[in-house]
């Protein structure tokens, strides 16, 4: 079975980093290309970050351009997205998802802004 | 980026009722869009990828058609579980982007 299972969300202030990860299971990690989606409370989706299965191709929302590194560890199965300069803005359930077509979810991790 | 413009934000429905969904593209995206729906709580569900490929799994009442920059998700009979939020997302080219989301309702 598909298995996504993110982590590293918490409560941040203002102008801090995140780290978040997500441990993905029950296919062959680096056949594919994985992505980060966000849903701030309330708010509709947003696609947040994506990367090709052997890294050598990512790309960014522009909301999060210059702040946010996607990278993968394949022998590790793992995802992550590292979030610098946070803003309340980025106040969000952050979900990891597997290519083609986004398919397959993780359940999410929160991550707050707030001072 | 490429705009995703969707429509209605929400209508009222009954059990039975066809709906119709659109989304618009500010430029042509091919074939590359696909529709999800999320209930409260839970992590989107894929329903049509490649514009009109019905993903395993989900039922036949849900379609989807179009190319380019315009097109449509249908559900021939709308059944208690479709009351959720619908999205289209294209994935043609970075940064992918959704639509705003419709929020059918009873």
């Amino acid at each position: 079975e598909v298995q996504m299972v993110e982590s590293g969300g918490g409560l941040v202030q203002p102008g801090r980093s995140l780290r978040l990860s997500c441990a993905a299971s029950g296919f062959t990690f680096d056949d594919y290309a994985m992505h980060w989606v966000r849903q701030a409370p309330g708010k509709g989706l947003e696609w947040v970050s994506g990367i090709s299965w052997n890294s050598g191709s990512t790309g960014y929302a522009d909301s999060v351009k210059g702040r946010f590194t996607i990278s993968r560890d394949n022998a590790r199965n793992s995802l992550y997205l590292q979030m610098n300069s946070l803003t309340t803005e980025d106040t969000a359930l952050y979900y990891c998802t597997k290519a083609p077509n986004l398919a397959n979810w993780g359940q999410g991790t929160l991550v707050t802004v707030s001072s | 980026a490429i705009q995703m413009t969707q429509s209605p934000s929400s209508l009222s429905a009954s059990v039975g009722d066809r709906v119709t969904i659109t989304c618009r593209a500010s430029q042509d995206i091919r074939n590359n869009l696909g529709w999800y729906h999320q209930k409260p709580g839970k992590a989107p569900k894929l329903l049509i990828y490649a514009a009109s490929n019905l993903q395993s799994g989900v039922p036949s009442r849900f379609s989807g058609s179009g190319s380019g920059t315009d097109f449509t998700l249908t559900i021939s009979s709308l059944q208690p579980e479709d009351f959720a939020t619908y999205y289209c997302l294209q994935d043609y080219n970075y940064p992918w982007t959704f639509g705003q989301g419709t929020k059918v309702e009873i």
